[in-house]
C-alpha cells in the first residue's frame, strides 16, 4: 500500500534555528498535509498542499509540494519553544479520503 | 473548521473489559474516521464511520473488536472490546472539512491504558 517515509525521526535544535523535515513516497500523492501534535492533544493541521510545485506559508512555516508529487518538505524558521512537538506528514490513499501518515518528526528545542 | 470533542479524555481499564469512546462534532459532517496511535507511534486508520450503515474497516481491524456506531451526522462511538494491554493507545476521531476534500480535523483523543 501507499506509505510515507518521514525524516528525520527526531531533531534537537537551539531556539532560533531553522528546521527542515521531509516526507517521501514511492507513490504519487495528489495532496500533502502537514500536522503538528502537542503532548496529550490531537494533531492540528498546519498546511495543506494541492498542486505539484506549490509553496505555501503559514507564519514561520513553509511547505512545498514536490514536482514529482512523491515528496514534500516542511520548514520552520527562527524556531521558538512552542514549536516543540511531533510533526506528521499525511496524504490521502489513492481514490479515497482516508489518510496515511508518516512516522513523525519529534522536534525538541533547547532554550 | 469543525469543533470536535471526545469522551472520555482518558481512562484506565482492566483486561477483558470494554470501553466506548464518544466523538461529537459541532456541525454535520459526511466523513468521520477513527484512528489509533500506539505509544510513540504514528496514526493508523481503524475504520470509516458511515452514517446509517456499517463502518468500513481497514486491514487488521475487525468489527467484533472495534464496533462503531454512527447514528447521525454529528456523532459516532468506537468501542474497544475485550481489552488487553496491547490496546493501550490514543484513539482519535477525525472529520473531513476545510477548503480541500482531503483535509481532516482531529478530536483531542482518548488516552486508554489497559492493565
Amino acid at each position: 500500500g501507499q506509505q510515507l517515509n518521514q525524516s528525520p525521526q527526531s531533531m534537537f535544535i537551539q531556539e532560533g534555528e531553522d528546521v527542515s523535515m521531509n516526507c517521501t513516497s514511492s507513490s504519487i500523492f495528489n495532496t500533502w498535509l502537514w500536522y503538528k501534535q502537542d503532548p496529550g492533544e490531537g494533531p492540528v493541521l498546519l498546511i495543506a498542499l494541492y498542486k505539484a510545485g506549490e509553496l505555501t506559508s503559514n507564519g514561520r512555516l513553509t511547505a512545498q509540494f514536490g514536482i514529482t508529487r512523491k515528496d514534500s518538505f516542511l520548514n520552520i524558521s527562527a524556531s521558538i519553544p512552542s514549536d516543540v512537538g511531533i510533526y506528521f506528514c499525511a496524504g490521502p490513499i489513492q481514490g479515497a479520503q482516508k489518510l496515511v501518515f508518516g512516522q513523525g518528526t519529534r522536534l525538541t528545542i533547547n532554550p | 473548521s469543525a469543533v470536535i470533542s471526545q469522551k472520555p479524555s482518558r481512562d484506565i481499564c482492566q483486561r477483558g473489559t470494554s470501553l466506548t469512546i464518544q466523538c461529537q462534532v459541532d456541525s454535520q459532517v459526511t466523513m468521520m474516521f477513527w484512528y489509533r496511535q500506539q505509544p510513540g507511534q504514528s496514526l493508523t486508520l481503524i475504520a470509516t464511520a458511515n452514517q446509517g450503515s456499517e463502518a468500513t474497516y481497514e486491514s487488521g481491524f475487525v468489527i467484533d473488536k472495534f464496533p462503531i456506531s454512527r447514528p447521525n451526522l454529528t456523532f459516532s462511538t468506537l468501542t474497544v472490546s475485550n481489552m488487553s494491554p496491547e490496546d493501550s493507545s490514543i484513539y482519535l476521531c477525525s472529520v473531513v472539512g476545510g477548503q480541500g476534500a482531503n483535509e481532516q480535523f482531529f478530536g483531542p483523543g482518548t488516552r486508554l491504558t489497559v492493565l
